[in-house]
Parts: C-alpha cells; sequence; structure tokens
C-alpha cells in the first residue's frame, strides 16, 4: 500500500517562496492511473484543492492560486513538490499531499499523507 | 468559481442515522466524493463515485446524487463517527470542495 509523507520548512517569511515535498513509498509515481495531488487547510478552515500532476508531467492547479504554485515530479527520487510563490499570512494551513484515483473523474483522493503544518510570519 | 454548500453541523444521537447534504448545481451530471476528517487528522475517503465504498471503509457509510443534491447517510451512527465531513466533485479539471459539515454524536 503507498504510503505519502509531507516535509517542508515549517515558517516562511511573507513574500518568500514556500517549498514542499511529498515522498511516495509502496508504490510508483509512474502510473497513469494516479494524479498526484496537494490539498491545504487554513487553520479552523475548509479543505482547499491547490493542484495535481500526472506521471506525464501534465499540471492542472487550482484557478485562485494558478498564478504563484508549482508542482512538479521527480520520478528518480519518488517525490513530488509544491512552490507557492509570494506567499502572504493567508497562506498559513496545514499542507497535505494525496494519491488521486481520480483520473477518470470518478474515483477519490484514497492515500493521503499525514500534513505539515505551514505558517507565514516574519 | 464552482460552489458545494454544506449544513454547517448535524447532530445525531448513537444508533440514529445521520444525513449529510451536499448541493451545487448540475450536480447530478458530476461524481461525488465525500471524505471524513476527524479531529487532528488527515481526511479519509469513505464515498466516491456517488455510492461507492472503498475497501475497508464500513457499511454504514451509503451515497447517493440526484437532482441538485448529493447525500452522505450514516447509518447506525457511532461515537467515532464524529468528524468533519466534505464532498468534492470535479468541475473545469480541477477538484472542489463543499463547505463542510461537522457531524455531532451526542
Amino acid at each position: 500500500q503507498a504510503q505519502l509523507q509531507e516535509s517542508g520548512p515549517g515558517v516562511v517569511k511573507p513574500s518568500q517562496t514556500l517549498s514542499l515535498t511529498c515522498n511516495v513509498s509502496g508504490g510508483s509515481l509512474n502510473s497513469e492511473n494516479y494524479y498526484w495531488s496537494w490539498i491545504r487547510q487554513p487553520p479552523g478552515k475548509g479543505l482547499e484543492w491547490i493542484g495535481h500532476i500526472y506521471y506525464s508531467g501534465s499540471t492542472y492547479y487550482n484557478p485562485s492560486l494558478k498564478s504563484r504554485i508549482i508542482i512538479s515530479l521527480d520520478m528518480s527520487k519518488s517525490q513530488f513538490s509544491l512552490k507557492v510563490h509570494s506567499v502572504t499570512v493567508a497562506d498559513t494551513a496545514v499542507y497535505f499531499c494525496a494519491r488521486d484515483s481520480g483520473y477518470d473523474q470518478k474515483g477519490g483522493m484514497d492515500v493521503w499523507g499525514q500534513g505539515t503544518p505551514v505558517t507565514v510570519s516574519s | 468559481s464552482y460552489e458545494l454548500t454544506q449544513p454547517p453541523s448535524v447532530s445525531v444521537s448513537p444508533g440514529q442515522t445521520a444525513t449529510i447534504t451536499c448541493s451545487g448545481d448540475i450536480l447530478d451530471y458530476k461524481y461525488v466524493c465525500w471524505y471524513q476528517q476527524r479531529a487532528g487528522q488527515s481526511p479519509v475517503l469513505v464515498i466516491y463515485e456517488d455510492d461507492k465504498r472503498p475497501s475497508g471503509i464500513p457499511e454504514r457509510f451509503s451515497g447517493s446524487n440526484s437532482g441538485k443534491s448529493a447525500t452522505l447517510i450514516i447509518s447506525g451512527t457511532q461515537p467515532v463517527d464524529e468528524a468533519d465531513y466534505y464532498c468534492q466533485v470535479w468541475h473545469a479539471s480541477a477538484r472542489v470542495f463543499g463547505t463542510g459539515t461537522k457531524v455531532s454524536v451526542l
């Protein structure tokens, strides 16, 4: 069974770039059956889908964040990553990575990481 | 942007049925997923493709989708079912989450 684990800095200063990595074990990123996704949850609020990447490298982003984010894939390290540029306090959240079985828009996000908290503060 | 609306909270007695709704335009043309998120934990997929349960999810969880509303039903609710629940669909190649419903088992 695949397992996902996020890693990141914990604290980022306003206007800087947030970089997070999701390590995938027990499964392969090189599968046409899955998207690899990022989701975030501000303190006390609901879930917000950030975007995902397919094994081919194709990406899809939340329109509200599209101008500031990049998701990339490193097959050799079995990792995928998220960069959020020009962060503000509104980007403070717990960030989750997940495996998304919805390549046919039917399945769901069936494997999640434990989440990593990120605080934007000077 | 596409929006999915859920009631903020639902209260249910142990052993009773909890019903959580999710409303959105042309929802019946989309497949709905439901996630459970217990306090301090990561979300767990409990329903996909409107009414299918992933392996390991108890039979007391069921889903349906008709008209402009999708529904998650928890039959014989147990204290461990106390959690936030989120519906989710695809819209224009992007995932959209509902506003979330807190289920309290009192």
